[in-house]
């Protein structure tokens, strides 16, 4: 069973504005990661967050952990229609530490 | 530095037929990753390669799935016979070890018809 759940499973906002989107997850971790999936490409890695650490930024994007909800959101600010994509949070294996677990994503759709 | 580099893009096959995937991971990579993801839904790990030996295949479907990375550079995923339910995306991944956050590299993946 996936570790990760994203919400929501769909988001659509006008360009310019924020746009949040939630990972919980069920078993302890070592880091969190957050990647961005356009349609007909790969996945490419956009942050990691270490389960000692409670946020983290990087550009427009600004991540979240409360690992006693085992919880984690991203922030995207100032969206642009480049944005549009799915995202997904995934969490390394507890005895596997190579190993990530990927939600079913969030799909986001920027208005221009 | 090159991509992780999968062939091919696009594959149509009838069921019960037999089709074989390519990835060739970053160079120096030494840990590489196949998932599938079926449309909808995130990537399911298949098979995890440490160099050319077996880290994870506790999701593979051996009896009709199988894997190598000869040399622990490439590697082949192959399905035989392929049923309706393997109709996803293929995707190849690389990392340059396993240690904890270790961020991996995706390849575009194969997309996979099942007639």
């Amino acid at each position: 069973s996936q570790q990760g759940e994203e919400d929501p499973q769909a988001l659509s906002i006008q360009e310019g504005e924020n746009a949040t989107m939630n990972c919980s997850y069920k078993t302890s971790i070592n880091n969190l990661q957050w990647y961005r999936q356009n349609s007909g490409r790969g996945l490419v890695h956009l942050i990691l967050i270490r389960s000692n650490e409670r946020e983290k930024h990087s550009g427009r994007l600004r991540v979240t952990l409360d690992t006693s909800k085992k919880s984690s959101s991203l922030l995207i600010t100032a969206s642009r229609a480049a944005d549009t994509a799915s995202y997904f949070c995934a969490t390394d294996g507890s005895t596997n530490a190579g190993k990530s677990t990927f939600g079913d994503g969030t799909t986001l759709t920027v208005k221009p | 530095e090159a991509g992780v580099a999968q062939s091919p893009r696009y594959k149509i096959i009838e069921k019960r037929q037999s089709v074989a995937f390519w990835c060739n991971p970053i160079s120096g990579h030494a840990t590489l990753y196949w998932y599938q993801q079926i449309l909808g839904q995130g990537p399911k790990l298949l098979i995890q390669f440490q160099n050319n030996g077996v880290v994870d295949d506790s999701q593979l479907p051996k009896d009709r799935f199988s894997a190598e990375r000869l040399k622990g550079v490439d590697s082949t995923l192959k399905i035989q016979p392929a049923k309706l339910e393997d109709s996803a995306v293929y995707l190849c991944a690389s990392s340059l070890g396993d240690l904890p956050g270790q961020p991996q590299h995706f390849g575009d993946g194969t997309r996979l018809s099942i007639l």
